[in-house]
């Protein structure tokens, strides 16, 4: 079946410091989602990408669709402490339906 | 609260019991989908409802999970004769259907279900 291989899978960075994380496929995907999940709570949507090539930010988030349609990053820059908690890439497979394909995450702790 | 609701938040039985799961999505949602989350791993898609159609069930590993959507609202995951390798979180999410395609999934926020 379709698998995100995401990297890296835990981060320790120290507060203030910048954050990059990505997600590679084998298949190509329509759109890229980037998930934070934060301990006990569900996922909570970031930045959606639809276009291949596209690079969208939020805030201090940054975060691209690769041109193959194949991979993605997400940036964090600047770090705070409220940034800790589990990133999840997502690739769509059905577009109608929506059904999502998540990579294994990245754990991102932050020492003050 | 307008948010996607998940009882009960935890849950332990034990191995051979069957358990349900219950998930209210958000108001006015017609789409819900059901995960699974294993410890240190990402969301494992289950089931989705959508509207009136039938569910699709491609992602259930096993018969012993089934999965009801009532009235188009509340839905129920049900696990059968649990094995510890179903511990795990339970995540169920709902989204709006918008011109033919789904927009945003909305999560809960889960049920641990631990099997001893």
């Amino acid at each position: 079946g379709q698998q995100l291989n995401q990297s890296p899978q835990s981060m320790f960075i120290q507060e203030g410091e910048d954050v990059s994380m990505n997600c590679t496929s084998s298949s190509i995907f329509n759109t890229w989602l980037w998930y934070k999940q934060d301990p006990g709570e569900g996922p909570v949507l970031l930045i959606a990408l639809y276009k291949a090539g596209e690079l969208t930010s939020n805030g201090r988030l940054t975060a691209q669709f690769g041109i193959t349609r194949k991979d993605s990053f997400l940036n964090i820059s600047a770090s705070i402490p409220s940034d800790v908690g589990i990133y999840f890439c997502a690739g769509v497979i059905i577009q109608g339906a929506q059904k999502l394909v998540f990579g294994q995450g990245t754990r991102l702790t932050i020492n003050p | 609260g307008a948010g996607v609701s998940q009882s009960p938040s935890n849950k332990v039985t034990e191995k051979g019991k069957d358990v349900e799961l219950r998930c209210d999505p958000i108001s006015g949602h017609t789409a819900l989908y059901w995960y699974r989350q294993s410890l240190g791993q990402g969301l494992e898609f289950l089931i989705y409802f959508q509207g009136n159609s039938a569910p699709d069930k491609s992602g259930l590993p096993s018969d012993r999970f089934s999965a009801e959507r009532t009235g188009g609202s509340v839905s129920t995951l049900t696990i059968q004769r649990t094995q510890q390798e179903d511990s795990a979180v339970y995540l169920c999410a709902s989204s709006y259907r918008r011109g033919g395609l789904q927009e945003t999934q909305y999560f809960g926020p889960g049920t641990r279900l631990l099997v001893l």
